[in-house]
């Protein structure tokens, strides 16, 4: 099994601050990498794919960046509606178990 | 605009078995593969496993000897069998969409459906 790794488990940080999330896989999985955010009391929303490609209808100031076993969601300029769980998700095992981070929880300060 | 729609029982008791059917509006179940993960109260998301409209099925080997899943194709639904549940999982069940060929992610969900296991 790949395990994902996520930190910090807690971000806090200012409206207008740069926020960096960051996931390591415990092997290389490539660019096989998804981004998801789950606000409370909702469905996970997908945020990124690919490693970097950003789904439809996200604003431009999330980013996703890295390959192998390192991997970051940036967020360029952090909003109230942000304030959410984060999670990375690996698309890389086969046969397919593809598992989760245990997330982050970004709060604003 | 492909959407899912899931439902199924909210309450079990101890060694009943889970059932979850999740149904595919706007597309076809024909199309993808298709996803179930769960997540325990204030935890984390776990991968359940997936499948295909051809029956290729792909389980989390930690509940492989109690898990079935199925699609029907008629229906344009696929379903989610969880034997000889315990406290343990308790979760929010929810089905997804596993798109791409190359490159996969989760693109749609289902809203979520709570199974709650008590005596």
């Amino acid at each position: 099994e790949i395990v994902m790794t996520q930190s910090p488990a807690t971000l806090s940080a200012s409206l207008g601050d740069r926020a960096t999330l960051s996931c390591r896989a415990s092997e290389s999985i490539s660019s096989n990498l998804a981004w998801y955010q789950q606000k409370a009391g909702q469905a996970p929303r997908l945020l990124i794919y690919g490693a970097s490609t950003r789904a439809t209808g996200i604003p431009a100031r999330f980013s996703g960046g890295g390959s192998g076993t390192e991997f970051t969601l940036t967020i360029s300029s952090l909003q109230s509606e942000d304030v959410a769980v984060y999670y990375c998700q690996q698309f890389n095992d086969w046969p397919p178990d593809y598992t989760f981070g245990q997330g982050t929880k970004l709060e604003i300060k | 605009q492909v959407q899912l729609q899931q439902w199924g029982a909210g309450l079990l008791k101890p060694s009943e078995t889970l059932s979850l059917t999740c149904e595919v509006y706007g597309g076809s179940v024909s199309d993808s593969y298709w996803g179930w993960i769960r997540q325990p109260p204030g935890k984390g998301l776990q991968w359940i496993g997936e499948i295909n409209h051809s029956g290729a099925r792909h389980y989390n080997p930690s509940l492989k000897s109690r898990l079935t899943m199925s699609v029907d194709t008629s229906k344009n639904q696929f379903s989610l069998n969880l034997s000889s549940v315990t406290a343990a999982d308790t979760a929010v069940y929810y089905c997804a969409r596993v798109f791409g060929s190359a490159v996969l992610r989760l693109d749609l969900w289902g809203q979520g459906t709570l199974v709650t296991v008590s005596s």
